[in-house]
């Protein structure tokens, strides 16, 4: 089992819906959750960062982390086709390297 | 400080040749991170720094592969004697201290023909 798994997709959605990407993992003492968006091409960029269970809420974005069922989302709200993209997360001990999982490829149909 | 750069943005080097990147990470940025990513996956992880000291090298980074920080600043990372299979994004990121955001440069797309 790999220490994160996430649906590589491709996801397609209609422009206006409500995205919800998801990921698991199976080491419990991870602390940190991040959600990074990658454009073909180009280097990952932080969308949400998080450190405890609950929600955090970034303008469209809500990220969301259940340590008890180690299970963490990313939702994203009025979806755009500029949202299309490769949707990656991570997560890391507090003192060690970050983990990703291999990125679910979103396309958002206008 | 704009964020992390990465240099060059393209290489394409014929097998068997050595190659280096550089990463300058964020200004006061105290972990500095390589990963390699192909196609189709997410970032796998290759090394990592703390200040000028490489703390963990991860089992795919051959001998063919090393990495330095030397003052603790920027970051290069050779390949030697290279083979196809190392084609692929090769990308940094740095962070202020563990568990803090981590930002990635644009990546080096290296192409091995």
């Amino acid at each position: 089992q790999k220490e994160v798994e996430q649906d590589p997709g491709p996801l397609s959605v209609p422009e206006g819906a409500i995205v919800s990407l998801n990921c698991t993992y199976s080491n419990s003492a991870f602390q940190y959750f991040m959600w990074y968006r990658q454009y073909s091409r180009k280097g990952p960029e932080l969308l949400m960062y998080t450190y405890s269970s609950g929600n955090k809420e970034d303008g469209r974005f809500t990220a969301q982390v259940d340590k008890s069922s180690k299970y963490i989302s990313l939702f994203i709200r009025d979806s755009q086709p500029s949202d299309s993209a490769t949707y990656l997360c991570a997560m890391s001990l507090r003192d060690d390297k970050i983990i990703f999982g291999k990125g679910t490829r979103l396309h958002i149909l206008p | 400080d704009t964020g992390v750069s990465q240099n060059p943005r393209h290489k394409i080097t014929k097998r068997g040749q050595n190659v280096t990147f550089r990463c300058d990470p964020i200004s006061e940025h105290n972990r500095l991170y390589w990963y390699r990513q192909t196609l189709g996956q997410g970032p796998e992880f290759l090394t990592y720094f703390q200040n000028e000291a490489q703390l963990e090298k991860s089992r795919l980074l051959s001998d063919r592969f090393s990495a330095e920080r030397p003052k603790g600043s920027f970051s290069t990372l050779e390949i030697q004697r290279t083979e196809q299979g190392d084609s692929a994004m090769y990308l940094c990121a740095s962070r202020v201290w563990d568990g803090t955001e981590a930002f990635f440069g644009q990546g080096t797309r290296l192409t091995v023909v």
